[in-house]
């Protein structure tokens, strides 16, 4: 069975530039999450979907950050413009909701790892 | 406050050791989950072990258990038997909020383990 898909794995960019990630969920799982995860940290939970409503956004920097989900598989992440703090790893993860109480295991993608010049 | 709380941000263990890894939580819901994940220098978060906070008997999974202390809100890894292979980086997470739409997931600062050989 195919894991968590994410492309690219590695973005440079210029600051002020547009950059969009793109994420491909384990088959079936109907939760799919964005993390961003800087240096030395722990990832930080960016949007939650369930199928293709974003039920958690709070975290979510929305003057520049948007996403979408709209079949409720595939999602894609953008950031525009693009600034020097925006440099981290962003990674995506999917879960099969549903799946009885408290066993929502998250499995993760490899990760974009995007750096803002 | 921090929810999740690693107080060892490195550690060094001789192969073949066992190592526990601290975590201890925070929170006043009764219903929540703790997770804990590897993440190698190749970047990809590996779901290592589950505990939900009903559940009766401590974690097991191969060479991984939870210490789990419900009364002291901790949640520590011990991995039995330690390779080359476990150096990586350890996070301690909690999904909190009942299984529902508002769970969130949050992740501790993690821990860096090195096995000498």
């Amino acid at each position: 069975e195919a894991g968590v898909v994410q492309s690219p794995r590695y973005k440079i960019i210029e600051k002020k530039q547009p950059v969009a990630f793109w994420c491909n969920p384990i088959s079936g799982h109907n939760t799919l999450y964005w993390y961003r995860q800087n240096l030395g940290q722990g990832p930080e939970l960016l949007i939650r979907y369930e199928n293709e409503e974003a039920v958690d956004d709070s975290q979510l920097p929305k003057d520049r950050f948007s996403a979408e989900r709209l079949k409720g598989v595939d999602s894609t992440l953008k950031i525009q413009p693009a600034e020097l703090g925006d440099s981290a790893v962003y990674l995506c993860a999917s879960s099969l909701y549903g799946a009885g109480e408290g066993r929502e295991t998250q499995y993760f993608g490899p990760g974009t790892r995007l750096l803002v010049l | 406050a921090q929810k999740i709380t690693q107080t060892q941000p490195g550690m060094f263990v001789q192969e073949k050791e066992a190592v526990t890894l601290d975590c201890t939580y925070d929170t006043s819901d009764p219903s929540y989950g703790l997770f804990w994940y590897k993440q190698p220098s190749s970047g990809e978060m590996i779901f290592l072990i589950y505990q939900g906070s009903y559940d009766q008997q401590n974690a097991t999974e191969g060479r991984y258990s939870l210490n789990f202390q419900k009364a002291r809100k901790s949640a520590n890894l011990v991995i039995s038997a330690s390779q080359l292979g476990d150096s990586a980086m350890y996070f301690c997470a909690m999904r909190e909020g009942g299984y529902s739409s508002a769970s969130k997931i949050i992740f501790g600062s993690g821990t860096r383990l090195s096995i000498r050989p």
